[in-house]
């Protein structure tokens, strides 16, 4: 088992460009997440999304957009990245909901010129 | 509002030595409390957690007490070892109007000295 992978792990960005981080996992989870993580903020929810077909926004969706393309995969899209959007992104899964434990990705860490 | 939080942001043990890790929470609805550790460059990882009808829980080399009445509870890793060294979170369910999520602290940088 990979568990919850994440492309790409690194990302320079001009302000205004677009691009879409991909995660996906391989352990037959029901729910999804997207984090992002900034120093002394600690890990802060973007969207999730609790089962295939569905998503939610989270503490801090804007300037994001997601799709919950299958039951393995999440992705993040940034329409148009402003250098507030500079931060490490994780992606995580749970077999069912946010109680059960959180299984992270490696991270994206994006930078935003 | 409701939050998480650590009391050190730094601790710096000797290897061998015990470490204890500290966390206040302010939600006294919460009744799951989860440890994570993130080492540099990788993404958090499952310690421990527990359930609030708990006082305490035992993993390998690791345990979690919970304090209800002054709401604080504490990672305490036996015998630290350098593979010990990581930022570690504590997280709790948010309150009910912020959606399916937890809410984790900032973190507490340990460092363990060889």
């Amino acid at each position: 088992n990979a568990g919850v992978t994440q492309t790409p792990k690194f990302q320079v960005l001009k302000t205004g460009q677009s691009m879409t981080l991909q995660c996906a996992q391989d352990m037959n989870h029901n729910s999804m997440y997207w984090y992002r993580q900034d120093p002394g903020m600690g890990l802060r929810l973007i969207y999730y999304s609790a089962s295939e077909g569905t998503t939610d926004k989270g503490e801090v969706p804007n300037g994001y957009n997601v799709s919950r393309l299958n039951k393995r995969e999440f992705s993040l899209r940034l329409e148009s990245a402003a250098p507030s959007q500079t931060s490490v992104y994780f992606c995580a899964s749970t077999r069912r909901g946010y109680t059960d434990t959180q299984y992270f990705g490696p991270g994206t860490r994006l930078t935003v010129l | 509002g409701e939050s998480v939080g650590l009391h050190l942001p730094t601790l710096s043990v000797q290897e061998g030595d015990n470490s204890i890790i500290n966390c206040a929470y302010s939600n006294s609805a919460s009744d799951y409390f989860i440890w994570y550790k993130q080492e540099s460059g990788k993404g958090p990882q499952f310690i421990i957690d527990i359930r609030s009808n708990m006082d305490k829980r035992q993993g390998q080399r690791v345990t979690v007490l919970l304090n209800k009445t002054v709401k604080h509870l504490s990672l305490q890793i036996a015998a630290t070892q350098p593979g010990d060294s990581a930022v570690y979170f504590c997280a709790e369910p948010g309150e009910a109007t912020s959606g399916s999520r937890l809410t984790f602290g900032e973190g507490t940088q340990l460092t363990v000295n060889p």
